[in-house]
């Protein structure tokens, strides 16, 4: 697509429910990944992919996060029994590839309210 | 790791002002070092970036200088209008097998008529 899609926008859930957030990138960026902006904070980083596979997940905060991509395309975040800390904006980007200089194309962002 | 500092807001001026918004860093060699601007309700956009040092980069007015000495990358902007409004985040790579950028806190930046 013509830039990074996020789906939902927003999304209300309650404790202990599992959510499914969803990112879309650029059409033939092969790298992709996944931050958390909590409110007052900065950009917290939870994981990235090259193509389908993800080399390192040590900055996903707990077991209960968990992130797929497939096809080297679509993502999906996977938070299970959420938690009230896990309240915050979920922020996905790609770029043509890991370590470019072009920087990343960022999306809007899924709004995540865990009550 | 690579590491960035940035300048804690928020930060405050009137039309027409000189901004300076600070950022350090930590790096192992001399990547690539990017400025990202986000503005209310919106996602990052890039702002700027330079590859290497004593490169300047520069957009919309705004400018940073990479400075190897100082290993700092601040960003200026010699008149902020009202629409520059928004929340700016100096940025560079993790580094070693790492392929992700990492971002400092943000500065939010407010400008009053």
């Amino acid at each position: 697509g013509a830039g990074v899609s996020q789906s939902p926008s927003n999304k209300v859930t309650e404790k202990g429910k599992d959510v499914e957030l969803r990112c879309d990138p650029i059409s033939g960026h092969t790298a992709l990944y996944w931050y958390r902006q909590s409110l007052g904070q900065g950009l917290e980083f939870l994981i990235y992919f090259q193509g389908n596979s993800a080399p390192d997940k040590s900055g996903l905060p707990s077991d209960r996060f968990s992130a797929e991509r497939t096809g080297g395309s679509v993502s999906t975040l996977t938070i299970q029994r959420t938690q009230q800390e896990d309240s915050a904006v979920y922020l996905c980007a790609s770029s043509p590839w890991t370590g470019t200089n072009d920087g990343y194309t960022f999306g809007s962002g899924t709004r995540l309210t865990v009550v | 790791g690579n590491s960035v500092t940035q300048m804690e807001g928020p930060v405050t001026l009137s039309e027409e002002a000189f901004l300076t918004i600070n950022c350090t860093y930590t790096a192992t060699g001399y990547p690539s070092l990017f400025w990202y601007v986000q503005y209310p309700g919106e996602g990052l956009q890039l702002l700027l970036k330079a590859t290497k040092a004593d490169d300047k980069g520069s957009n919309k007015g705004f400018e940073a200088t990479y400075r190897k000495e100082t290993t700092s990358f601040h960003l200026e902007k010699g008149s902020v209008q009202v629409s520059d409004s928004a929340v700016y985040f100096c940025a560079l790579p993790y580094g070693g097998s790492q392929g992700n950028l990492i971002f400092g806190k943000g500065t939010k930046l407010s400008v009053k008529p």
